[in-house]
């Protein structure tokens, strides 16, 4: 059984341009969260979907966005890139949100580099 | 507003020690705790985690956890390391109520001397 997969594995961009990064969640799982988790610290929380519908949110701007479709796979759309913006993107896969949040499913990221 | 700290960012212990990596929260509200496990060059995985009951957990490869409420701490400790858990240890907290989202701590790499 395919664990979470994310597309692209690496991705390098140039300042102002635009991203979108993309996940497929463990066939049955309905949640998918985006974490950014930059060089030398602990992951982030961008957004949490489920069941196509926004659940959480991260405190990150306004040019972070995601939507989630409806074979539960994601994108994580981000604009006008900052170097800033450079990390490892995680996206994890989970049967439900709250308590049966409690144990999500990463995939093995993509790393953004933006120049 | 909550949070999570690990003190140590690397933790060098010789193979066959015992190790202990510790992991403080801060939470205006109960919590379920998490350590999450990250080899070289492959994505996050849980290690173990703590709901309710018991306050000790355990994870299948010797590791174990203990969460203490008064302390607000939930270190993990292993008694005899191997190689092969040279790796980076992360420490998370998700909140009881409608917050959906994992609190995490910076994380600490264990490394494994011969």
């Amino acid at each position: 059984d395919a664990g979470v997969t994310q597309s692209p594995t690496h991705l390098i961009k140039t300042r102002g341009q635009h991203v979108t990064l993309r996940c497929s969640p463990i066939s049955g799982h309905k949640s998918v969260s985006w974490y950014q988790q930059v060089l030398g610290q602990g992951p982030q929380f961008i957004f949490q979907y489920y069941e196509k519908e926004e659940r959480g949110r991260g405190n990150f701007p306004d040019r972070f966005s995601a939507r989630q479709f409806p074979n539960y796979s994601s994108e994580l759309n981000v604009n006008a890139l900052l170097l800033g913006d450079s990390a490892l993107y995680l996206c994890a896969s989970s049967t439900g949100t709250g308590v049966m949040n409690t144990e999500a499913f990463f995939g093995q990221g993509t790393r953004l580099t933006v120049v | 507003a909550q949070s999570v700290t690990q003190l140590d960012s690397q933790v060098p212990v010789f193979e066959e020690a015992p190790v202990e990596l510790r992991c403080n929260y801060s939470s205006s509200v109960s919590v379920y705790l998490f350590w999450y496990v990250q080899y070289p060059n492959q994505g996050l995985q849980l290690l173990l985690k703590y709901l309710s009951g018991s306050t000790l957990v355990e994870s299948i490869n010797g590791f174990e956890a203990e969460f203490n409420k008064s302390q607000t701490s939930f270190h993990l400790r292993k008694p005899s390391v191997h190689i092969s858990d040279t790796a980076e240890y992360f420490c998370a907290v998700l909140r009881m109520d409608s917050n959906y989202q994992l609190i995490w701590g910076a994380g600490t790499k264990l490394i494994i001397k011969p």
